[in-house]
């Protein structure tokens, strides 16, 4: 059973619309990321958290927002979606040391008509 | 700037031969290496990692050898198995991130 989730693991959207990707993770990691990735190109880090109330920008601008007011939550926004952001979106935690890698969500595949 | 390199972005192999994965990096202050495996519709998976003091770790069927010197290293899988059909990321740790390459499709032929 996984043990970061996200949800939903599909959306089709139209343009305009306020969308929330969510991401739990029940392992009581600290830190937690967004990556953004396009079929055939690497993952981009586009948001990342240290800790509650911690959130950084990435190194791939971004319009979208974070929050983490919880450490199992952390949730992405974006408040008007464009067809500019279709990209599959991948949350992910890891423990103090990189050494162990960070656990993966499924990812959410995002389409915007 | 990319600065995890991974070229030949596919490779098919014969079942029960060796899959041999390569990946350049840039930033000398790299400590830690990584490699995943991600299949369709899935995140990627912890595989292998490789500190920058050691230049081998192996892992049942999988390798991982690093040259810092050439900034290099490579995954080796053996034998590859049908179930080892994924994109493979190479993965460098710098400044509490990773940095990712572009991902290498391996398919595995029966």
């Amino acid at each position: 059973e996984a043990d970061i989730y996200q949800t939903p693991r599909y959306l089709v959207i139209g343009t305009g619309k306020k969308i929330t990707l969510e991401c739990s993770q029940t392992m009581g990691h600290d830190k937690m990321y967004w990556y953004q990735q396009d079929p055939g190109m690497e993952l981009h880090l586009i948001h990342y958290s240290y800790g509650v109330n911690s959130t950084e920008k990435g190194d791939l601008s971004s319009e979208s927002t974070v929050s983490r007011i919880r450490t199992e939550h952390f949730p992405l926004t974006l408040e008007s979606a464009r067809p500019s952001h279709t990209s599959q979106y991948l949350c992910a935690s890891s423990p103090a040391g990189l050494g162990y890698g960070y656990t993966f969500g499924s990812g959410t595949r995002l389409t915007v008509v | 700037d990319q600065q995890v390199k991974q070229n030949s972005p596919s490779l098919s192999v014969q079942e029960g031969r060796i899959s041999i994965l390569n990946c350049d990096y840039t930033n000398s202050m790299f400590d830690y290496f990584l490699w995943y495996k991600k299949y369709p519709a899935e995140g990627p998976t912890f595989l292998i990692s490789i500190s920058s003091i050691k230049d081998k770790n192996e892992d049942g069927r999988f390798t991982v050898f690093l040259n810092k010197s050439a900034k290099h290293l490579s995954l080796h899988i053996v034998p590859s198995q049908p179930g080892d059909s994924a994109v493979y990321f190479c993965a460098a740790s710098g400044n509490n991130r990773l940095a990712f390459g572009k991902g290498n499709q391996v398919v595995v032929i029966p």
